[in-house]
C-alpha cells in the first residue's frame, strides 16, 4: 500500500498476556521506527531499525518489551507479560533514511488496552 | 536532560481567531525542528519543518512556524484558524538523529 500499516488497530488484552503488534512500513524505506503515544505524554521512542543495521533499542521501557524486523520490512513489536501501564496507542513509522529531511511517515497506530 | 516542551496542552478557539502553539527545546546543538498535526481518527502528518535557511518556515493549510534559535523556540503560527484545523499538534525535534516530540496540544476550534 502507499502508507505505513499497522494492525491490529485495537487490541484488548488481559494483564500478564503476551501481545504482538505489526508494522508495515512503507515499500523503500529502510528506516523504522516504533513509539508509544500515552494520553497526555507524547510520543515516546521505542527502537529504531536502519536497513541490516543492529537495532537502537535504547528507548524500550523494560525487558518485557522487544521488536524485530523480518528481511528488512515488516516489524512486529512484542510485549510479554502486559501490565495496566503498557496500556497505549503503539505508533510505527518509516523514512527513507535516518536523516529526516522528508520528516517520518506513521502509521494509524495500534490502540493496547490491558485490563 | 534534553527535552522538548509545548506549553499548552488544550487550546480552544473560535474560527477566524489567531493561532499561536509555544514550542521549546533544551538541546544545544544544530537541530531540525517539525510541526506534525494529527487529525480525529487520522494519523500524524507532517505540518511543515526547519532545516536551515529562513528561519520562517511556511507549510500547508496556511501555517507558519519560526525559528528562534535564541529562545530555543519554534512556535507554530496560523491567521485565521478554521474548524477544521481541530486536531492535536506535535513539536518535535531531531538532534544527532534522534527524533524527540512534544507532549502534543489539543486545538479546539469553536464553529
Amino acid at each position: 500500500g502507499a502508507g505505513v500499516s499497522q494492525s491490529p488497530s485495537n487490541k484488548v488484552t488481559e494483564k500478564g498476556k503476551d501481545v504482538e503488534l505489526r508494522c508495515d512500513p512503507i515499500s523503500g524505506h529502510t528506516a523504522l521506527y516504533w513509539y508509544r503515544q500515552s494520553l497526555g505524554q507524547g510520543l515516546e521512542f521505542l527502537i529504531y531499525f536502519q536497513g541490516n543495521s543492529a537495532p537502537d533499542k535504547s528507548g524500550l521501557p523494560s525487558d518485557r518489551f522487544s521488536a524485530e524486523r523480518t528481511g528488512g520490512s515488516v516489524s512486529t513489536l512484542t510485549i510479554q507479560r502486559t501490565q495496566q501501564e503498557d496500556s497505549a496507542v503503539y505508533l510505527c513509522a518509516s523514512s527513507f533514511s535516518r536523516t529526516v529531511y522528508y520528516g517520518y511517515t506513521f502509521g494509524s497506530g495500534t490502540r493496547l488496552t490491558v485490563v | 536532560a534534553q527535552s522538548v516542551s509545548q506549553h499548552n496542552h488544550h487550546v480552544i478557539l473560535s474560527e477566524a481567531a489567531s493561532l499561536e502553539l509555544g514550542c521549546n527545546y533544551s538541546y544545544g546543538g544544530t537541530v531540525n525542528l517539525f510541526w506534525y498535526v494529527q487529525y480525529p481518527g487520522q494519523h500524524l502528518q507532517l505540518l511543515l519543518k526547519y532545516f536551515s535557511g529562513d528561519p520562517l518556515v511556511k507549510g500547508i493549510k496556511g501555517f507558519e512556524a519560526e525559528f528562534i534559535k535564541s529562545k530555543f523556540s519554534f512556535n507554530l503560527r496560523k491567521p485565521s484558524v478554521q474548524w477544521s484545523d481541530t486536531a492535536e499538534y506535535f513539536c518535535a525535534v531531531n538532534y544527532n538523529n534522534d527524533m524527540r516530540f512534544g507532549a502534543g496540544t489539543r486545538l479546539t476550534v469553536k464553529p
